[in-house]
């Protein structure tokens, strides 16, 4: 199981960093993923964490403005995202890969979502 | 920016089969598997097919998926008014080194 923070609002300009707790697995077994999706649109990937060392990677699009970090003693992951803009306002998703120690495969559980609203 | 193609939407009446197409490249679709996601009005997406034609325990059997080359599919046989979401195809991209999405299809019971 996977919960995310509640429901966020912000200027442009501003951060937001969103939280999504995992609960009922072996927390750093298990890359996570994270995928925003704008109003009325679909998925788009930003990035996955190996919660076992801290490792990331981006999509191009977000690199430099966006960054995962993680708290193993709290099996949670983060994503932070700076110099929010309208274009950022989404329902941002946590998610966790199916197969163990792997990235590339696809993921079984998704988060219930955060949505951020950047709005001046 | 979706790299996955599907049709927008699908349609058909209860008890219809109803197919739906993501095609991809070499890159990704052509050298990993394909994950398929059901995303129901206001919820989170959920997990339909993983790794390319398989179905996780409580997903209906009148769900299925398979993979040829570049190109994924998926059926759904025996429609029901449940059945009415928004369809995603997912896969690695080996190129991009990310994760790519399909456009997704909208399925309408009629």
């Amino acid at each position: 199981h996977l919960a995310q923070s509640g429901a966020e609002l912000k200027r442009p300009g501003a951060s937001v960093r969103l939280s999504c707790k995992a609960s009922g697995y072996s927390f750093t077994d298990y890359y996570l993923q994270w995928v925003r999706q704008a109003p009325g649109q679909g998925l788009e990937w930003v990035g996955w964490i190996n919660p076992n060392n801290g490792a990331t990677k981006y999509a191009q699009k977000f690199q430099g403005r966006v960054t995962l970090t993680r708290d193993t003693s709290m099996s949670t992951a983060y994503l932070e995202v700076t110099r929010l803009t309208s274009d950022d306002s989404a329902i941002y998703y946590c998610a966790k890969e199916d197969q163990p120690y792997l990235y590339y495969y696809g993921v079984d559980v998704w988060g219930q979502g955060t949505t951020v609203i950047v709005s001046s | 920016q979706s790299v996955l193609t599907q049709p927008p939407s699908a349609s058909g009446t209860p008890g219809q089969r109803v197919t739906m197409s993501c095609s991809g490249r070499s890159s990704n679709i052509g050298r990993n598997y394909v994950y398929w996601y059901q995303q129901l009005p206001g919820a989170a997406p959920q997990l339909l097919i993983y790794k390319s034609s398989q179905r996780p325990s409580g997903v209906p059997d009148r769900f299925s998926a398979s993979k040829s080359g570049t190109s994924a599919s998926l059926a759904i046989s025996g429609l029901r008014s449940e059945d009415e979401a928004d369809y995603y195809c997912a896969a690695w991209d080996d190129s991009l080194s990310g994760y790519v999405f399909g456009t997704g299809t909208k399925v309408t019971v009629l």
